[in-house]
């Protein structure tokens, strides 16, 4: 298993530009995640899914568009990027064990830069 | 979910034991204690989880006192690739809820020769 993949690694944008950072985990894991996290800080979630079809917000969604036509897949859409957004995004995949037990795993991290 | 303190950071020598602690004192009875580690900007790791009793893996052993209040994290002997910032977290998981993690800033753990 490649485990959760993001692409790309790193990316420089221009205020007002549009991207989409890609994510997608091979584990057929039902929960997806995006966090993003900026220097000396922990990570903060921005949206999750719960499965296809079913996405919410998290703590800082604002600026951000998700969707999740697959299990499999789930981009984080930038409608129009701001200095604010620049920092590293994981995406991250989990599932649910008996007993409501979870571990979630991440993937290796988009660095933005937002001029 | 309940709020985790941890110290900012954490020095150990290779091969000794290291013991990262985590107070949770607002934990209710169904909300388990995590542990997950970041190295040098890379996703964050899955070390181990519990819910009452001590837990242990290959990586690591997770202690929780009786009330709950509080834990530690035990590396038993440390090694310089487990040099990372530790993140304890508290969270209630239930089917059907997403995973929504809370980090803190975490411990950031030293390990020297």
């Amino acid at each position: 298993n490649a485990g959760v993949t993001q692409t790309p690694k790193f990316q420089v944008l221009k205020t007002g530009q549009s991207m989409t950072l890609q994510c997608a985990q091979d584990m057929n894991h039902e929960y997806m995640s995006w966090y993003r996290q900026d220097p000396g800080m922990g990570l903060r979630l921005i949206h999750y899914s719960v499965g296809a079809g079913i996405t919410d917000q998290g703590e800082v969604p604002n600026g951000y568009n998700v969707s999740r036509s697959t299990t499999e897949d789930f981009p984080l859409r930038l409608l129009s990027a701001a200095p604010s957004q620049t920092s590293v995004y994981f995406c991250a995949s989990s599932y649910l064990l008996a007993g409501g037990q979870e571990t979630q795993y991440f993937g290796p991290g988009t660095r933005l830069l937002v001029l | 979910d309940a709020k985790t303190t941890q110290p900012p950071s954490m020095d150990c020598a290779e091969g000794r034991a290291a013991n990262l602690p985590c107070n949770h004192s607002t934990i209710s009875g169904n909300e388990y204690v995590y542990w997950y580690r970041q190295i040098h900007s890379q996703g964050p790791q899955y070390i181990i989880h519990g819910l009452k009793n001590n837990e242990t893996n290959e990586m690591a052993s997770l202690i929780i006192t009786e009330d709950r209040k509080s834990s530690t994290l035990i590396l038993p002997h440390a090694t310089l690739r487990d040099t990372a910032v530790y993140y304890c977290i508290v969270r209630l998981v239930l089917s059907g809820t997403a995973s929504k993690l809370t980090f803190g800033t975490g411990t950031r753990l030293q390990v020297t020769l």
